[in-house]
């Protein structure tokens, strides 16, 4: 059965960057099928989906977040990474990484499979 | 303000059907798969129907999902206290060139 457990520092000064991981099991970040994704969910803003990796490196981003963040995925660890960089107090969310599932034709991907999900509080 | 707009509540007896819509444009439902997640209190968003009116392994018949034009509807079937939680909408926004979701439905069996 596939899990996804986020991790990274709980708390991360305003200007600072703010660094998550991705821990996949049971199953393969190279399965050719899927992307892996980051979301976050604030009151104030709902769901934002911040981004994708894919293993062979590809990405695509928000374009509201794109200039600050880098998506990696390291397929010799079966996690993948998140960077956002410059954060405010506006950063401050709970952060998801799901498994996004590739479509044969068509857009709208589904998230499969999400992280039970990790509170950052950007503050000084 | 979501892209997506859900109504922000919806309410029922149990046992009883609601219905959750989710509007859009030609930009995001009109031309791409709609999913929809069901939210508990405290947990993590969860699959229901994804390319519009499909349920993954596990999923009861009880959730059901449709799409018409640039609108999509959640259906929710025989209403449980279980299903209390809220619900979100959620495609690709071509023009945008970004995922986009609704506000989120709280649904709350009476």
């Amino acid at each position: 059965q596939l899990q996804l457990q986020e991790s990274g520092p709980g708390l991360v000064k305003p200007s600072e960057t703010l660094s998550l991981t991705c821990s996949v099991s049971g199953g393969s970040i190279s399965n050719s099928s899927y992307f892996w994704g980051w979301i976050r969910q604030s009151p104030g803003r709902g769901l934002e989906w911040i981004g994708n990796g894919f293993y062979t490196g590809r990405t695509s981003y928000s374009p509201s977040l794109k200039s600050r963040v880098t998506i990696s995925v390291d397929t010799s660890k079966n996690h993948f990474s998140l960077k956002l960089g410059s954060v405010t107090a506006a950063d401050t969310a709970v952060y998801y990484c799901a498994r996004v599932r590739r479509l044969a034709s068509g857009s709208g991907s589904p998230l499969d499979n999400w992280g039970q999900g990790t509170l950052i509080i950007v503050s000084s | 303000q979501s892209v997506l707009t859900q109504p922000p509540s919806v309410s029922a007896a149990p046992g009883q059907k609601v219905t959750i819509s989710c509007s859009g444009s030609t930009s995001n439902i009109g031309n791409n798969y709609v999913s929809w997640y069901q939210q508990l209190p405290g947990t993590a968003p969860k699959l229901l129907i994804y390319e519009n009116n499909k349920r993954p392994s596990g999923i009861p018949d009880r959730f059901s999902g449709s799409k018409s034009g640039t609108s999509a509807t959640l259906g929710i079937a025989g209403l449980q206290t279980g299903d209390e939680a809220h619900y979100y909408c959620g495609t690709w926004d071509s023009s945008l060139s970004s995922a986009v979701f609704g506000g989120g439905t709280e649904v709350t069996v009476l």
